[in-house]
């Protein structure tokens, strides 16, 4: 079974401190992806990532920023957590890039910024 | 532009009844797969069913079925028999370049017994 876990399922954080979000993926798979989930807005992706060092925004990405150093870990950072970014982030991961594999998806981490 | 559009916010059903949920979506492409996703209360999501656009034959997995209309960019889920267990948020997702998925907003699903 593919297993896609993230570090906290619970983060609180204090305005303008710098967030980690850890995201590891145990299939070998090639994409990886960050999304934030709002009530009444569903889900909306930060960023993704096909390949290690690589990076590609999504719809949403302004105040976050992502690291890629190795296959399996994502990682989402927010340089400087503000209230807006309090939120539902779900991490999800997929085999290629052709737009027909199933997106696995982590637990979530529901992150409350103060 | 690139959406998913899952216009009932909210839907409702008996347990054992049968229930539709829609969505439509937008591509100018010609090839593609199209995706309903199940997120049940504090859970994670997992797939439902997967639909791939060159084909005609809807696809059906146990008591979850879609129609497909193809020209009509329409993609609803069928859930037959419903149980407490189908009670969950359902998202409607489309496969696009880099591997990347459109969804819509979500439906939320009550399943009363």
């Amino acid at each position: 079974d593919v297993k896609v876990t993230q570090s906290s399922r619970y983060l609180v954080k204090r305005t303008g401190e710098k967030v980690f979000l850890e995201c590891v993926q145990d299939m070998d798979h090639e994409n990886m992806f960050w999304y934030r989930q709002d009530p009444g807005l569903g889900l909306r992706l930060i960023y993704f990532s096909y390949d290690v060092k690589m990076k590609e925004k999504g719809d949403i990405p302004e105040g976050y920023s992502v690291s890629r150093e190795k296959k399996e870990r994502f990682s989402l950072i927010l340089e400087s957590a503000s209230t807006n970014q309090t939120s539902m982030y779900l991490c999800a991961s997929s085999q290629g890039t052709s737009g027909r594999d199933e997106q696995f998806f982590g637990p979530g981490t529901r992150l409350t910024v103060l | 532009a690139q959406t998913v559009t899952q216009s009932q916010p909210e839907m409702s059903v008996q347990e054992a009844e049968t229930v539709t949920l829609s969505c439509t979506y937008d591509t100018s492409e010609s090839d593609y797969y199209l995706f309903w996703y199940k997120q049940p209360p504090s859970r994670q999501m997992i797939l439902v069913i997967r639909q791939e656009a060159y084909k005609q034959q809807n696809a059906t997995e146990n008591r979850f079925s879609v129609n497909f209309q193809k020209a009509a960019k329409s993609f609803s889920l069928k859930i037959s028999d419903s149980q407490l267990g189908d009670a969950a948020m359902y998202f409607c997702g489309r496969g696009s370049t880099l591997g990347r998925l459109y969804f819509g907003r979500g439906t939320q699903l009550t399943v009363w017994p």
